[in-house]
């Protein structure tokens, strides 16, 4: 089908904690995974993204890994603040179009 | 997103009433596309515009949702009659190119009752 499965679905750890989301995909054609953080009253922003031709790509305290034999790819924040606390979306994109995952709400206790 | 604004950003409307979703992306984006959000749930993509015309308005729920993109600039997406399902956010968003990344504008909250 064209599901995107993303777990957890809440996720809270304490500050200075690393957060994993774990996102599952199934056409082995994507090529193409990015990663969205949704702010409340906000839209989606693009944090980080991944293309298959590589295996991980790390931005500061955010990293991706892609699996691709797997189809898995997951987000890693490490030393996790405050702010990190939002709601987090994996996507690939198929037919032209972002598939989504159901999101992860990840929550930062300080 | 300063690229994208939609307003309104929240409208209250009854069950059978008319509702008309604004989207103005900054110039120069050929793709435009339409989300919705609803509570809890996933994205779920509704309609993509390459310019004024649709490319894929596959995820577009019934016939009581229409889209226009008024000479490639600005979109509207209207919603007659609402229903109370139709609640949720709705995302314009925009790409210069497919397979690049988009970027959202801020939502329009739809609440029906």
């Amino acid at each position: 089908g064209e599901n995107v499965e993303q777990h957890p679905s809440t996720l809270s750890v304490q500050e200075g904690d690393s957060a994993v989301i774990k996102c599952t995909y199934s056409d082995s054609a994507s090529n193409y995974f990015p990663w969205y953080k949704q702010e409340l009253g906000k839209g989606p922003q693009l944090i980080i993204d991944i293309r298959s031709n590589v295996g991980e790509k790390k931005d500061q305290r955010i990293a991706v890994t892609l699996n691709k034999t797997a189809k898995h790819f997951s987000l890693h924040i490490t030393e996790t603040q405050p702010e990190d606390s939002a709601v987090y979306f994996c996507a690939e994109v198929k037919g032209g179009k972002l598939i989504f995952g159901q999101g992860t709400e990840l929550s930062v206790k300080p | 997103e300063a690229g994208v604004t939609q307003f309104p950003s929240h409208s209250v409307i009854e069950k059978g009433q008319t509702v008309t979703l604004r989207c103005d992306p900054i110039s120069g984006h050929d793709n435009l596309y339409w989300y919705r959000r609803v509570m809890g749930k996933e994205i779920k993509f509704l309609l993509h515009f390459v310019k004024e015309s649709k490319q894929d308005e596959s995820g577009m729920p019934n016939n009581r949702f229409l889209a226009e993109r008024t000479g490639g600039t600005y979109s509207t997406l209207k919603v007659q009659p609402a229903e109370l399902e139709d609640s949720g956010v709705y995302f314009c968003a925009i790409t210069g190119a497919l397979n690049s990344p988009l970027h959202f504008g801020n939502g329009t909250r739809l609440t029906v009752t």
